[in-house]
């Protein structure tokens, strides 16, 4: 059973638009959920996470929307970068257990 | 993430040999994970250990991968008698105490591609 949905698999925008990264979750045990950007042949790295107490969280061009009673998050690049394309991928992690569980990720181009 | 180390970054082994991947976590992380990824996948969790103990290792398949993060020394994820279905990435990640709040930082990775 995948506990987390991410969608889309893959999209393309164009530079200075709007890109939007959903995902759903199903165990609403969860309480952490932060997002990782992956470039090509590197790790995951943090990007920005949220907590379900709060509905919305800004870093720079990155925003989380998170409703808590869907069950669903999102990710919003604002003014998107070709910098910004990668693989962005959602995970969700349930507070004191440790396996964090990560969407199918997606696959982000920007287009000059 | 540069601060989780991995070793080495690729490696290509025959169908049968063994494959040792080694990580060294963040100055004061005590906390390792290792995740897989295949090629145009997510991160499926494998193992989780804190020095000399591994925690949860309801992700790693029962036969032939192994893992240890010993009292001294990077942690080690060993895969006996590799397949090609073993071709994967390998992330360790690491965190300063247990996931409770804490998020993870990931290494580089290594891509181990079996022939």
């Amino acid at each position: 059973q995948q506990q987390v949905k991410q969608s889309p698999q893959s999209l393309i925008v164009q530079k200075g638009g709007i890109s939007i990264i959903n995902c759903a979750y199903e165990n609403t045990a969860f309480d952490y959920f932060p997002w990782y950007q992956q470039f090509p042949g590197k790790g995951p790295a943090l990007l920005i996470a949220i907590r379900p107490d709060v509905s919305e969280k800004k870093e720079g061009r990155f925003t989380i929307s998170f409703n808590k009673s869907a069950k669903q998050f999102s990710l919003h690049i604002m003014d998107s970068q070709p910098g910004d394309s990668a693989t962005y991928f959602c995970a969700a992690l349930r507070y004191n257990f440790n396996k964090f569980y990560f969407g199918s990720g997606t696959k982000l181009n920007v287009k000059p | 993430n540069a601060g989780v180390m991995q070793n080495p970054r690729h490696l290509v082994r025959r169908r049968g040999q063994e494959a040792r991947l080694r990580c060294s976590p963040m100055k004061g992380h005590s906390h390792v994970y290792w995740y897989r990824q295949l090629p145009e996948e997510g991160l499926k969790f494998m193992v989780y250990l804190q020095k000399e103990n591994i925690i949860d290792e309801s992700g790693m398949p029962k036969e032939r991968f192994s893992a240890e993060f010993p009292k001294e020394g990077p942690s080690i994820l060993r895969i006996q008698q590799v397949v090609r279905g073993d071709s994967a990435a390998y992330f360790c990640a690491s965190s300063t105490a247990g996931t409770g709040g804490n998020t993870i930082y990931f290494g580089e990775g290594s891509w181990l591609t079996v022939v």
